[in-house]
């Protein structure tokens, strides 16, 4: 399975923008790129996710490589609520095994 | 909207009991899964199904069982609790897309705290 790398953790400022960053230097081309947080005590929450393009939505956008083998998660104006664990996911088009690995821990600072 | 809704959210077993989890999808969702975390880890998955009828191992199978005899709901079983599946569990569903095949959200509830003493 292509695995991916993040930091343990990162710091941010609130209302500041957040790009946490996520390297997958194995990725094969059927590999989509996704995004999962997950806050205190809670399931994970899908955030984005994309395959070669760059993404927007109204949590985040998602900026790929264009090699594909790193990608960046980010928050445009991080607020208290952001902070969570962010996990960095491949995922190839029928593969149904999703590998989470221990992610980002964002912290968000007042 | 319900989404994803597990049951029970929180359970104390003695080693060597049995028991069952439940997990029920209002989405009409063809994937199930379920996963378990560990202090400061990620997910590990359990077992998942891709459709009414069917399942498949995943990661970390072992000590448990699941079925999935109706589409909205899929069962985790623990036929011997042991001390090492003290855990928390979460069930997740998704859809199948034509373009992304399995590519699309998930959705997660909000998990079963389970301690096996």
């Amino acid at each position: 399975d292509a695995k991916t790398t993040q930091p343990n953790s990162m710091e941010s400022n609130e209302e500041e923008p957040v790009h946490l960053p996520c390297n997958h230097s194995t990725i094969s081309g059927t590999d989509y790129i996704h995004w999962y947080r997950q806050l205190p005590s809670q399931g994970p929450e899908y955030v984005i996710h994309g395959l070669t393009s760059n993404v927007n939505n109204r949590m985040a956008s998602l900026a790929i490589a264009e090699d594909r083998k790193s990608s960046t998660l980010i928050l445009h104006r991080a607020t208290l609520r952001d902070a969570a664990v962010y996990y960095c996911i491949l995922r190839d088009w029928g593969y149904q095994k999703v590998t989470f690995g221990t992610g980002t821990k964002l912290q968000v600072i007042p | 909207n319900a989404g994803v809704t597990q049951t029970p959210k929180f359970r104390v077993l003695k080693t060597g009991q049995s028991m069952t989890l439940l997990c029920a999808q209002d989405m009409n969702h063809e994937y199930m899964y379920w996963y378990r975390q560990d202090p400061g880890m990620g997910l590990r998955l359990i077992h998942y199904s891709v459709g009414e009828g069917t399942t498949a191992k995943g990661e970390v199978p072992d000590g448990y069982n699941v079925s999935r005899l109706k589409k909205q709901n899929f069962l985790l079983g623990l036929e011997s609790a042991a001390p090492s599946q003290t855990s928390v569990y979460f069930c997740a569903s998704s859809y199948s897309d034509p373009r992304a095949g399995v590519n699309t959200e998930a959705f997660f509830g909000q998990g079963t705290r389970l301690t096996v003493v």
